[in-house]
């Protein structure tokens, strides 16, 4: 059982790429999200879903665009890379009537150029 | 002002003390109460949930609310070097498809 897999575990990117950070459960939860950490900021919610087809902002969600097309696939897309993105990105699941109980990943650390 | 805050530490104590991390809160609309733990380059896990004030034990762990002066707690007794992580707190209003807030996280180190 993975669990939560996330791709790629390191980023390089420089200053207006773009890219997509993979995330995909295989515990048929209906609950994704994506967060980003950085040092004395904790976890901040950037996108989540509750269910195929259906997203919504967190409390960062600038520069960020998602779309839930499958139960297990949660993609959180890069437009165009700024350095304030420099950070580590984590997604997490949980089912729905059970949000409080996340299932994280292992994160992707990005830097920005 | 933050929804959450959480004292940063850093926290350091002697193997077999007992912690005690806190973390304040304002939204009075917060009925999900969880502790995360998350070890150096790892994602975080899930370690107590609680749904009420009063306390709520796990083993070693001991998850304590406080609704009426906004304030939770975590308590660990016998602390082990394994116990050596940061500790997050997190909250959430009752509608399951809500957003869940989190502190800044607590490192804690456990000295052998």
């Amino acid at each position: 059982n993975a669990g939560v897999t996330q791709t790629p575990k390191f980023q390089v990117l420089k200053t207006g790429q773009s890219m997509t950070l993979q995330c995909a459960q295989d515990m048929n939860h209906e609950y994704m999200s994506w967060y980003r950490q950085d040092p004395g900021m904790g976890l901040r919610l950037i996108h989540y879903s509750v269910g195929a087809g259906i997203t919504d902002q967190g409390e960062v969600p600038n520069g960020y665009n998602v779309s839930r097309s499958t139960t297990e696939d949660f993609p959180l897309r890069l437009l165009s890379a700024a350095p304030s993105q420099t950070s580590v990105y984590f997604c997490a699941s949980s089912y729905r009537g059970e949000v409080e109980k996340l299932f994280f990943g292992s994160g992707t650390q990005l830097s920005v150029l | 002002q933050k929804e959450v805050e959480q004292d940063p530490g850093p926290l350091s104590v002697p193997e077999g003390a007992i912690v005690s991390l806190n973390c304040t809160y304002s939204n009075s609309a917060f009925q999900y109460f969880m502790w995360y733990r998350q070890y150096s380059r790892k994602g975080p896990e899930l370690l107590m949930y609680t749904y009420s004030s009063g306390n709520k034990e796990d083993g070693r762990f001991t998850a304590q609310v406080d609704k009426s002066s906004k304030y939770i707690s975590l308590f660990i007794r016998d602390s082990q070097p394994s116990d050596s992580a940061t500790y997050l707190c997190a909250m959430k209003e009752y509608s399951s498809a809500s957003k869940i807030i989190f502190g800044s996280g607590t490192r804690l180190s456990i000295r052998p």
